[in-house]
């Protein structure tokens, strides 16, 4: 079955550094979801494409993180400058069309921020 | 605020035990529930959904879930555990009038003793 790939797996890096995270969805897949989910708690939604275009990121911290999907396929966030709560997993996942379909996750990039 | 309850946080049983799982919405308008779970070392993964219609909603490996308006309820149930469905449980619901983003419960930890 096909897969959501993200990378990296794991990032550990210092207060006010940037990361950078990457996510491939599955080919065909219109729309594209970063979810933030912190030790214990349920994924929370950080960003939506439609394409190439936002549909949501009212929960986007936007002084510090950014996300692209330029040619509404491959995605990148990003955080700059990282800071020690930002300590999580990041998830990706895609589905063919709207979140009311089914969603296919990626493994997730887990973030540490010393 | 809108927001999904998953009252219990860790769950203990023992095989052939029967599982009930809470989940709680205080979303208004029309709805779409969804259970998604995580097996250990795992993506996350649909087990079912509900839009409409028959309010008992039969998933994966046996799992069946009931929807239950008038108590802002969708909790998830299976007669008999086995000691494979040890995962993570995640409550999800979508709504028509917050731009059907999928918003997940904090989640229930179930451990299945074998």
């Amino acid at each position: 079955e096909a897969e959501v790939a993200q990378s990296p797996r794991y990032k550990i890096t210092e207060k006010s550094q940037a990361v950078a995270f990457w996510c491939d969805p599955i080919s065909g897949h219109a729309t594209l979801y970063w979810y933030r989910q912190i030790l214990g708690q349920g994924p929370e939604l950080l960003v939506q494409f439609q394409d190439e275009s936002v549909v949501d990121d009212s929960q986007l911290p936007k002084d510090r993180f950014s996300a692209e999907r330029l040619k509404g396929v491959d995605s990148t966030l990003k955080i700059q400058p990282a800071e020690l709560g930002d300590s999580a997993m990041y998830l990706c996942a895609s589905s063919f069309g709207t979140a009311n379909e089914k969603l296919f996750f990626g493994s997730g990039t887990q973030l540490s921020v010393l | 605020a809108q927001s999904v309850s998953q009252h219990n946080h860790h769950v203990i049983l023992s095989e052939a035990a029967s599982l009930e799982l809470g989940c709680n919405y205080s979303y208004g308008g029309t709805v779409n529930l969804f259970w998604y779970v995580q097996y250990p070392g795992q993506h996350l993964q649909l087990l079912l959904k509900y839009f409409s219609g028959d309010p008992l909603v039969k998933g994966i490996k046996g799992f069946e879930a009931e929807f239950i308006k008038s108590k802002f309820s969708f909790n998830l149930r299976k007669p008999s555990v086995q000691w494979s469905d040890t995962a993570e449980y995640f409550c999800a619901v979508t709504a028509n009038n917050a731009g059907n983003m999928l918003t997940f419960g904090g989640g229930t930890r179930l451990m299945v003793k074998p």
